[in-house]
């Protein structure tokens, strides 16, 4: 009964890198959701995905941001050429159709 | 356009008190869930409740309770006898809307309770 796994848990990263952010959702869980959450505020929306298909990623913030879920279950977030802005906590979630999110402990990112 | 609005940024309450967390939603939707959940300390999202629009009868899971208005737009949250393990940040949250998935959040309320 493991519930969503991320990884890696913190990441600190110089200006300009790229980064891989990993979710691994509950077994079964046919859609897949990536929140940002900056310092005292609550989850952002970023995209999602039902099986493999992005859905919708109108919340991704401009085109240095990426998502794929190839198989239809683990899924990466890519943030390229990172800047100190993109400094906020990643959460990915999952669930079964239309029902409620269980999320995950979220990648704390760190851009230097 | 899907709003929600948690006013209280901070309440801090002695142990055994009963608070009440408020939630005022705007939605387009005319059917929608509502959602709480927790943050604690540790920092990950643990899920307490799903409500559809539809059921407007209070919930009521051990401490926890929940006061669904929609002549009001409301939906408040209140812990009963609070213990010091409810410490942590509540989110409200509604669907996106328009058959979008994904939710809203408030910007949460950090909950302190000393012992």
């Amino acid at each position: 009964g493991a519930g969503v796994s991320q990884s890696p848990r913190y990441k600190v990263t110089k200006r300009g890198q790229d980064v891989a952010l990993r979710c691994d959702p509950i077994s079964g869980h046919v859609s897949l959701y990536w929140y940002r959450q900056a310092l005292g505020q609550g989850p952002e929306f970023l995209t999602y995905f039902n099986y493999e298909a992005q859905q919708d990623k109108s919340g991704l913030p401009n085109d240095r941001f990426s998502a794929e879920r190839p198989e239809g279950s683990i899924s990466t977030l890519t943030i390229q050429r990172t800047e100190q802005r993109d400094s906020a906590m990643y959460r990915c979630a999952s669930s079964l159709a239309n029902n409620e999110q269980f999320f995950g402990p979220g990648t704390r990112l760190t851009v230097l | 356009a899907q709003k929600v609005t948690q006013a209280q940024t901070e309440i801090s309450v002695v142990e055994k008190e009963d608070v009440t967390l408020d939630c005022v939603y705007e939605t387009r939707d005319t059917t929608y869930y509502l959602f709480w959940y927790k943050q604690p300390p540790s920092g990950e999202l643990v899920f307490l409740i799903r409500r559809n629009s539809f059921d407007e009868q209070n919930e009521i899971s051990g401490r926890y309770s929940w006061n669904f208005q929609k002549s009001t737009s409301s939906f408040n949250f209140t812990i009963t006898a609070s213990q010091v393990v409810d410490s942590a940040v509540y989110f409200c949250a509604l669907p996106r809307g328009g058959g979008a998935d994904g939710l809203t959040f408030g910007k949460g309320t950090h909950l302190i309770i000393q012992p």
